[in-house]
């Protein structure tokens, strides 16, 4: 499997403001995409991001919002740009990696936001 | 389009009890069925998933999982609750030719004494 860290672990930021957020990866992987779980829900797919090209955002999130870098194989930074409250939540990392069998997408511990 | 529900948003056993947390997917095509486990303050940790082949599939932690296709079913079971397996478990959904997964909205697990 692949080990994902991410940082930081958890911010409070005031609004306004934005954060980044780093994932590093063990292992080089092409595929990459944060998600976002906000307070008692589910994980919402932001975008996926592939090395060497732009990320591709779903609907609903934009990229002068959440503007992602890719520079490499190990590596991917989502920032969250002028924060507001409704922006708190986890926001997780996840690659996507396989040991020899189908893909498999395995998850960082996530950053938990807290905007004031 | 894909989508997973899952039935229960909370679900409480006792210790020693039987657990069944229920997942039935949408999907147009043959799809790549998973459950996630998450522990609080942490991220998602991959419990089972099933591809192709044996329906039935087991996996970490003494959980099990079987894809009824006729039931567009993925129940996640495990025979005999423990107080580690207090958690949120979400059912998420892969259509075959794609990378993208869809989560169910999860479901809470509490065990009691």
């Amino acid at each position: 499997s692949a080990v994902i860290s991410q940082k930081p672990s958890r911010d409070i930021c005031q609004r306004g403001t934005s954060l980044t957020i780093q994932c590093q990866v063990d292992s080089q992987v092409t595929m990459m995409f944060w998600y976002r779980q906000q307070p008692g829900q589910s994980l919402t797919l932001i975008a996926t991001a592939n090395q060497g090209s732009e990320a591709t955002y779903e609907s609903g999130f934009v990229i002068d919002k959440f503007p992602i870098s890719r520079p490499n194989l190990t590596f991917s930074t989502l920032t969250v740009s002028n924060l507001s409250p409704e922006d708190s939540s986890i926001y997780l990392c996840s690659v996507e990696y396989s040991s020899g069998g189908p893909f498999e997408q395995y998850f960082g511990p996530g950053t938990r936001l807290t905007v004031t | 389009a894909q989508s997973v529900t899952q039935l229960g948003s909370h679900v409480s056993v006792s210790e020693g009890a039987l657990v069944l947390l229920r997942c039935n997917y949408s999907s147009s095509v043959p799809p790549y069925l998973f459950w996630y486990v998450q522990y609080p303050n942490q991220g998602l940790q991959l419990l089972l998933k099933y591809t192709t082949g044996a329906t039935l599939v087991k996996g970490i932690n003494g959980f099990e999982a079987e894809f009824k296709k006729s039931e567009t079913s993925f129940h996640l079971t495990k025979p005999s609750a423990h107080m580690s397996d207090a958690a949120e478990y979400f059912c998420a959904v892969r259509t075959g030719g794609g990378n993208k997964l869809t989560f169910g909205t999860g479901t809470q697990l509490k065990v009691e004494l």
